[in-house]
């Protein structure tokens, strides 16, 4: 298994859905867990990090299902502005205190009017 | 507060030169990352360093160097530039590197071609 598996997509929604993707990882032992958004030809950015259960700000809610390995994001009310890759991140087994995050591939999401 | 600068932020080398890519954080930030990012791909992580003086490899570093003399600067360098390094590279910066607190910031990349 890879250490962190995303479906590349891409997801077609139109304006105003919900849409819902998973990240899978592999190294049960992780206790924190990232979101970034990365826009075309841009520099990924933060979104929401997971330390327990979920997070939810806004639009934007981040689950953590520990028992499958997997964590979600779901965004509701989908806008045009939403469109971009959506990368999910993991620090790697015996990262320690390096700060080290293994990035997945990214989902893209295109949302259309 | 300009956070993480990179340069140059495009460039095109001919295959077996040398160059250097500058990165530079004004947040006294301790930890410092290269990612490269290929087309449709996640980033993967070619050198970290925890401090000034402290440098380790991470996923890929095979082809590339870093040093890190000041808190501030983390320039990677690229010897002998092979067809297989053309990416986007990433530097990003962490306050700390205890997971539960820490998020990235990034520059804003530099786009590299070697022909």
């Amino acid at each position: 298994r890879k250490e962190v598996e995303q479906d590349p997509g891409p997801f077609n929604v139109p304006e105003g859905a919900t849409v819902a993707f998973n990240c899978t990882y592999s190294n049960s032992a992780s206790q924190s867990f990232f979101w970034y958004r990365q826009d075309c030809r841009k520099e990924p950015k933060l979104l929401m990090s997971v330390y327990s259960s979920g997070n939810e700000d806004g639009r934007f809610t981040a689950q953590l299902n520990r028992a499958s390995q997997y964590i979600s994001l779901l965004i509701r009310d989908s806008k045009l502005s939403d469109s971009a890759t959506y990368l999910c991140a993991v620090p790697p087994r015996g990262s320690g205190n390096t700060g080290k995050l293994i990035f997945g591939q990214g989902t893209t999401l295109q949302v259309k009017p | 507060n300009a956070g993480v600068t990179q340069t140059p932020k495009f460039r095109i080398l001919k295959i077996g030169q040398s160059m250097t890519l500058q990165c530079t954080q004004d947040m006294n930030h301790n930890y410092m990352y290269w990612y490269r990012q290929d087309p449709g791909m996640g980033l993967k992580l070619i050198y970290y360093s925890v401090g000034a003086g402290i440098t380790d490899k991470g996923e890929v570093p095979n082809g590339y160097n870093v040093s890190r003399s000041t808190t501030e600067d983390f320039p990677l360098r690229l010897e002998l530039a092979a067809p297989s390094q053309t990416s986007v590279y990433f530097c990003a910066s962490s306050s700390t590197g205890q997971p539960a607190n820490y998020g990235y910031t990034f520059g804003s990349g530099t786009r590299l071609t070697v022909v």
